[in-house]
């Protein structure tokens, strides 16, 4: 079982650009919930989305960011026109079931850092 | 809204020796879940312990331990016979209301120094 997956680790992009981060849940895992975490600061719950529907974005910023957890294939967190002030680690987790009560396993995360 | 406060930003411990990590959190809600995740230099997360609010019994897990205090609302970690490995940020989490959202308190930076 590899656990959660994410890709790139490290990701560089320029203002205005556009930063795709994937995510693919454990094996069996149909929950899928970004975090993000800024310099000096524990995460901070973004979305939860289950296959093909998004469950919870409350915690997304309202303009330039959008998730996806489609049939088939891997989560997206689509970033448009980055700015400076997305650089942060981003990071993926996922469950067996709907809730976090025995915690989620998260993948390692995506640096994503712009210039 | 729930908050997690940490409020040592940093800790050290020799090896071989115990420290304890601080954690205090706010919740309305009387069934809820606490976890301490250890996140290393390689950025990933690791869960090392959890504990179910409605238990009164401490969660250990082998040199991992907590104090949860209830009515105080406090949640500490106690890590025994410190080993290097354990070098770490750590945070505390607690559900969230919706029972799928974790929130996480600002982390305490362990040092082990030999």
């Amino acid at each position: 079982n590899a656990g959660v997956m994410q890709n790139p680790r490290h990701l560089v992009r320029r203002r205005g650009q556009e930063a795709r981060l994937r995510c693919s849940p454990m094996k069996g895992h149909s929950h899928v919930y970004w975090y993000r975490q800024l310099p000096e600061e524990g995460l901070k719950f973004m979305v939860y989305l289950q296959k093909e529907n998004i469950i919870d974005e409350s915690g997304m910023p309202k303009e330039r960011f959008s998730a996806e957890f489609p049939k088939e294939g891997p989560s997206i967190l689509r970033i448009q026109q980055v700015v400076r002030g997305d650089s942060a680690a981003y990071f993926c987790a996922s469950s067996p079931g709907p809730n976090s009560n025995y915690g989620y396993t998260f993948g390692s995360g995506t640096r994503l850092t712009v210039v | 809204a729930q908050t997690v406060t940490q409020s040592q930003p940093e800790m050290s411990v020799q090896e071989a020796e115990t420290v304890t990590l601080s954690c205090t959190y706010d919740t309305s809600e009387s069934d809820y879940y606490l976890f301490w995740y250890k996140q290393p230099p390689s950025r990933q997360m690791i869960l090392v312990i959890r504990q179910e609010a409605y238990k009164q019994q401490n969660a250990t897990e082998n040199r991992f331990s907590v104090n949860f205090q209830k009515a105080a609302k406090s949640f500490s970690l106690k890590i025994s016979d410190s080993q290097l490995g354990d070098a770490a940020m750590y945070f505390c989490a607690s559900n969230s209301n919706s029972g799928y959202a974790l929130n996480f308190g600002k982390g305490t930076s362990l040092l082990v120094t030999p």
